[in-house]
C-alpha cells in the first residue's frame, strides 16, 4: 500500500499526559498537512510542510502542539499536556507540490483523553 | 460566517433518486475546489475536481459558480453505497484547504 500511513490509529491517555502521532505521506509528495476532526465537523486545517519546512499554522494549533518534519519525509504531531478538548481524529494529509492540486488523507489517528 | 457552508442533511432518498447537494463559500479569491466523500469513522476521499466549466463523472456532476460562490454535486440513480458524508472544499491558496462540515447522504433500499 502506498498510500499515506498513520500510526498509531488509536490512542487512549489520560489528561495531562503527552503524546506523539507519526505520519508516513505518499512517497513522492512534497507537501504534508495536518488536520484535526471532531465529530459531525469537517477536517480543520492545523499545520502545512513543504519538505522540511513548517510554512504555516492555524491559530488553532496552541503552543502545547508542536509539529515537525525533519527530513522532509515523515512527519511527527506532538501534543503535550493533553486536555480532554483534544480528544479529535487527527488526520495528515500529502500532496503534490503543485497548484490546485487534490490532497490524498491517510487513516487518521483517534485521539480520546480521559 | 463560516468559510464553507453546507446543508448538514441528512438526505435520505431511495435507491435511484436523484439527489443534489450545495456549498457556498466565503473567499472569492479561491482557487480551487473539491468534492470528497467520508465514510463514517474513515479518511476523506476523493471523489472529484470542481471545474469551471463544471465536470461529469459516471452518475456523479459537480458545478462550479464563482459569481455566486457557489459549488453543486448532483448524485443520479443513487446507490446503497453512495451513502456517506460528502465534503465541500475550497482551497484558499496552495496551502489551504477548507472543509465544509459535511452533507450526510443515506440511500435506503
Amino acid at each position: 500500500d502506498t498510500g499515506v500511513s498513520q500510526d498509531p490509529r488509536h490512542k487512549i491517555t489520560k489528561r495531562g499526559q503527552n503524546v506523539t502521532f507519526r505520519c508516513d505521506p505518499i512517497s513522492e509528495h512534497n507537501r504534508l498537512y495536518w488536520y484535526r476532526q471532531t465529530l459531525g465537523q469537517g477536517p480543520e486545517f492545523l499545520t502545512y510542510f513543504q519538505n522540511e519546512a513548517q510554512l504555516e499554522k492555524s491559530r488553532l494549533l496552541s503552543d502545547r502542539f508542536s509539529a515537525e518534519r525533519p527530513k522532509g519525509s515523515f512527519s511527527t504531531l506532538e501534543i503535550q499536556r493533553t486536555e480532554q478538548g483534544d480528544s479529535a481524529m487527527y488526520l495528515c494529509a500529502s500532496s503534490l507540490d503543485r497548484a490546485r492540486v487534490e490532497q490524498y488523507f491517510g487513516p487518521g489517528t483517534r485521539l480520546t483523553v480521559t | 460566517r463560516k468559510e464553507v457552508e453546507q446543508d448538514p442533511g441528512p438526505f435520505n432518498v431511495p435507491e435511484g433518486a436523484t439527489v443534489a447537494f450545495n456549498c457556498t463559500y466565503s473567499n472569492s479569491a479561491s482557487q480551487s475546489f473539491f468534492w470528497y466523500r467520508q465514510d463514517c469513522r474513515k479518511e476523506p476521499k476523493l471523489l472529484m475536481s470542481v471545474y469551471s466549466s463544471g465536470n461529469e463523472d459516471g452518475r456523479f456532476t459537480a458545478q462550479l459558480n464563482r459569481a455566486s460562490q457557489y459549488i453543486s454535486l448532483l448524485i443520479r440513480d443513487s446507490k446503497l453505497s453512495d451513502s456517506a458524508t460528502y465534503l465541500c472544499v475550497v482551497n484558499k491558496n496552495n496551502n489551504d484547504m477548507r472543509f465544509g462540515a459535511g452533507t450526510r447522504l443515506t440511500v435506503k433500499p
